[in-house]
């Protein structure tokens, strides 16, 4: 059973950057996006970026001047970095599996959601 | 980007009930690439629905997606008091991986 554990600093001083990885336990990087996702609170989710297996990444333009997220498979992990933190990138992070690349069967083909979560990391920005 | 847009903002209804939770894109999608969360406090989002109107492991057949081009719909047949959350709709066919703003099920 895939399972992502993540850690980080939760507290930051604007103009900082947040550090975040994710440890992937039980599963390879192959077939999947692997994606932050954050959420304000309060707030609803907003996707911060993806990495596949390859080291292909896509962002959130609102984001993407400041959000580097990489792929280390030695340690089967993936991180996220945003610079230039300010109170507004407060929030929950998530890392998470998903979505799927092409899932054959035997009916077909489909894409998977994003069904793996990991736990959270609250992130504050303060000065 | 696509924008979703999730109505109605707040439903209220009792146990037993059915709901139906609207999600309207800002332009066509295919549906293999629509997903539904639901997410309960102090909890990450659960995956729901994939693919429009396929239910995720271990998901109860008393929810079920449908929906095609601009219009999907997340339907919960008998609400059970678990039930009771926010849910999200998602289209993971596009960058960026838009999300709707949210439903809220609460307990009339």
């Amino acid at each position: 059973q895939v399972q992502l554990q993540q850690w980080g600093a939760g507290l930051l001083k604007p103009s900082e950057t947040l550090s975040l990885s994710c440890s992937v336990h039980g599963e390879s990087f192959s077939g999947y996006y692997w994606t932050w996702i954050r959420q304000p609170p309060g707030k609803g989710l907003e996707w911060i970026g993806e990495i596949n297996e390859s080291g292909s990444t896509s962002y959130n333009p609102s984001l993407e001047s400041r959000v580097t997220i990489s792929l280390d498979t030695s340690k089967n992990q993936f991180s996220l970095k945003l610079t230039s933190v300010t109170a507004a990138d407060a929030a929950l992070y998530y890392c998470a599996r998903g979505p799927s690349q092409r899932i054959f069967t035997q009916l077909g083909f489909y894409y998977n959601g994003v069904d793996v979560w990991g736990q959270g990391t609250t992130v504050t920005v303060s000065s | 980007e696509i924008v979703l847009t999730q109505s109605p903002g707040t439903l209220s209804l009792s146990p037993g009930e059915r709901a139906t939770l609207s999600c309207r894109a800002s332009q066509s999608i295919s549906s293999s690439y629509i997903a539904w969360y639901q997410q309960k406090p102090g909890q990450a989002p659960r995956l729901l629905i994939y693919g429009a109107s396929s239910r995720a492991t271990g998901i109860p057949d008393r929810f079920s997606g449908s929906g095609s081009g601009t219009d999907f719909i997340l339907t919960i047949r008998g609400l059970e008091p678990e039930d009771f959350a926010v849910y999200y709709c998602q289209q993971y066919g596009y960058s960026p991986r838009t999300f709707g703003q949210g439903t809220r099920l609460e307990i009339k």
